[in-house]
C-alpha cells in the first residue's frame, strides 16, 4: 500500500482480556517497529523487526506483550491479560533501511487502546 | 542516561507569526537528530534529519538548527498557518544503537486565527 496501515484505529477492552493490534507496512520495507505513546509522553520503543533476523524485543515492557511478523510483511502485536496501564496509542512504523542511518520512518496512524 | 527534553511544553501563537521550539539532548554518542510533526490522531511525519556535521536544514517554512557542541537544536516556523497546529517532536539517535530513537515528549503548538 501507499502508507503504513494499522487496525483497529480504536480499541476499548476490559481489563484482563487479550488484544491483537495489526500493522501493514509499506510494501518492500524490510524494517518494522512498534512504539507506544502514552498521553503527553514521548514514544517508547517496543520491538524491532529487520528482514529475516531475530527481532529485538528489548523494549517489550513485560511477558504479556509479544509480536510477530509473518512473511516479512504484516505484523501483529499481542497484549495478554491487559492492564489499565497498557492504555496508550500503539504506533507502527516501517523503513527501507536501518533507522540508525539517515533514513526516514513512515508511521501509521496508530491504534488507540483503552483498557477499562 | 540518554534523554531528550523539549521546551516549551505548549505554545499558542497567532496565525502569521513566527515561533521557535527548543530541544536539548544528552544522547551520546550522537548519530542524528530528527524533528517530527504529529497531528492529532495521526502518526508522526518527518520534517528534518540532521547529522553531526549539519548546522541547519530547511523544509519549506520549517528551519531546524543543530549545535552539537551544546547539544541543542531548535525548530523555527516562519509565517505560521493554522495547519501548523500539531505536536512537534525532537528525536535523537545514538550511534551505538542502529534503530532505537530517543523521543522527546514534544511541544504542542496551537495557531490561532
Amino acid at each position: 500500500g501507499a502508507g503504513v496501515s494499522q487496525s483497529p484505529s480504536n480499541k476499548v477492552t476490559e481489563k484482563g482480556k487479550d488484544v491483537e493490534l495489526r500493522c501493514d507496512p509499506i510494501s518492500g520495507h524490510t524494517a518494522l517497529y512498534w512504539y507506544r505513546q502514552s498521553l503527553g509522553q514521548g514514544l517508547e520503543f517496543l520491538i524491532y523487526f529487520q528482514g529475516n533476523s531475530a527481532p529485538d524485543k528489548s523494549g517489550l515492557p513485560s511477558d504479556r506483550f509479544s509480536a510477530e511478523r509473518t512473511g516479512g510483511s504484516v505484523s501483529t502485536l499481542t497484549i495478554q491479560r491487559t492492564q489499565q496501564e497498557d492504555s496508550a496509542v500503539y504506533l507502527c512504523a516501517s523503513s527501507s533501511r536501518s533507522a540508525g542511518a539517515n533514513y526516514g520512518y513512515t508511521f501509521g496512524s496508530g491504534t488507540r487502546l483503552t483498557v477499562v | 542516561k540518554n534523554q531528550v527534553e523539549q521546551s516549551p511544553q505548549s505554545l499558542i501563537i497567532l496565525e502569521g507569526k513566527n515561533c521557535t521550539l527548543q530541544c536539548n539532548y544528552t544522547v551520546s554518542p550522537f548519530s542524528n537528530l530528527r524533528w517530527y510533526k504529529q497531528d492529532t490522531g495521526r502518526g508522526p511525519v518527518s520534517l528534518t534529519i540532521m547529522t553531526f556535521s549539519e548546522n541547519t536544514k530547511s523544509n519549506g517554512r520549517y528551519t531546524a538548527t543543530l549545535d552539537a557542541d551544546t547539544k541543542q537544536s531548535s525548530l523555527h516556523i516562519t509565517a505560521s498557518q493554522l495547519s501548523d497546529s500539531a505536536s512537534y517532536i525532537c528525536v535523537v539517535s545514538a550511534e551505538d544503537s542502529n534503530y532505537q530513537l530517543i523521543w522527546g515528549a514534544g511541544t504542542k503548538l496551537i495557531i490561532k486565527p
